[in-house]
């Protein structure tokens, strides 16, 4: 168990609709990462927040959008969903903005 | 160009013996860090280890080991004394950038190991 928290595990929904995924970081820990692990793309790290600021982006889409809470907890909102969002999205936490990260458990998104 | 490979889609390895999975990564940034990541069937991603470009020796956790050759542009990662456990997902990662001041992260395909008893 690395102390990272994902709620839901599973998520199914229909296209076009809009879900909030949910992280909680380890205790302590100030940096929130958001991936995206599908099938044809791999992991794909989509952004980073570090004691509530934006740090850093990568291939995130403008449908979605994350933010990080004054408790430091986190929530990835996607919106107007396709099929190809279907994928495992995973939270991963750290101490500071570089260190090695821990992984939360994963949501599985199933869009239809 | 891709920036973190990992050309090994699968590997077998006999319980007890070492196997070595390769990485190479490609920046221009002079600082960067290195990860290996596990990731067994039941899907949670584990940290295994981490270097960093301007560390001089190779990082060890405990049966793991990282063989960086910055030269080369690679950070393979060694498992000493396979167990079956060892059979996971393996994924090579990149952070680009200083630790105070970085872009984004990289993830490789990954490579499969298969323990064989």
């Amino acid at each position: 168990d690395s102390g990272v928290t994902q709620t839901p595990k599973h998520l199914i929904t229909a296209t076009g609709q809009r879900v909030t995924l949910r992280c909680s970081p380890r205790s302590g820990d100030l940096s929130v990462y958001w991936y995206q692990q599908s099938l044809d793309q791999g992991l794909q790290f989509l952004i980073q927040y570090y004691n509530g600021e934006e740090r850093a982006k990568g291939n995130i889409l403008e449908r979605f959008s994350a933010q990080q809470f004054p408790d430091l907890h986190s929530e990835l909102n996607l919106s107007s969903l396709e099929l190809g969002d279907s994928a495992l999205y995973f939270c991963a936490s750290s101490l500071l903005a570089d260190n090695e990260q821990f992984f939360g458990p994963g949501t599985r998104l199933t869009v239809l | 160009a891709q920036k973190i490979t990992q050309t090994q889609p699968g590997m077998f390895v006999q319980e007890k013996e070492a196997v070595t999975l390769d990485c190479t990564y490609d920046t221009s940034d002079p600082s960067y860090g290195l990860f290996w990541y596990k990731q067994p069937s039941s899907g949670e991603m584990i940290f295994l280890i981490y270097q960093g470009s301007y560390d001089q020796q190779n990082a060890t956790e405990g049966r793991y080991s990282l063989n960086f050759q910055k030269a080369r542009k690679s950070a393979n990662l060694v498992i000493s004394a396979s167990q079956l456990g060892d059979s996971a997902m393996y994924f090579c990662a990149m952070r680009e950038g200083s630790r105070y001041n970085f872009n984004k992260f990289y993830f490789g395909s990954g490579t499969k190991l298969n323990v064989k008893p």
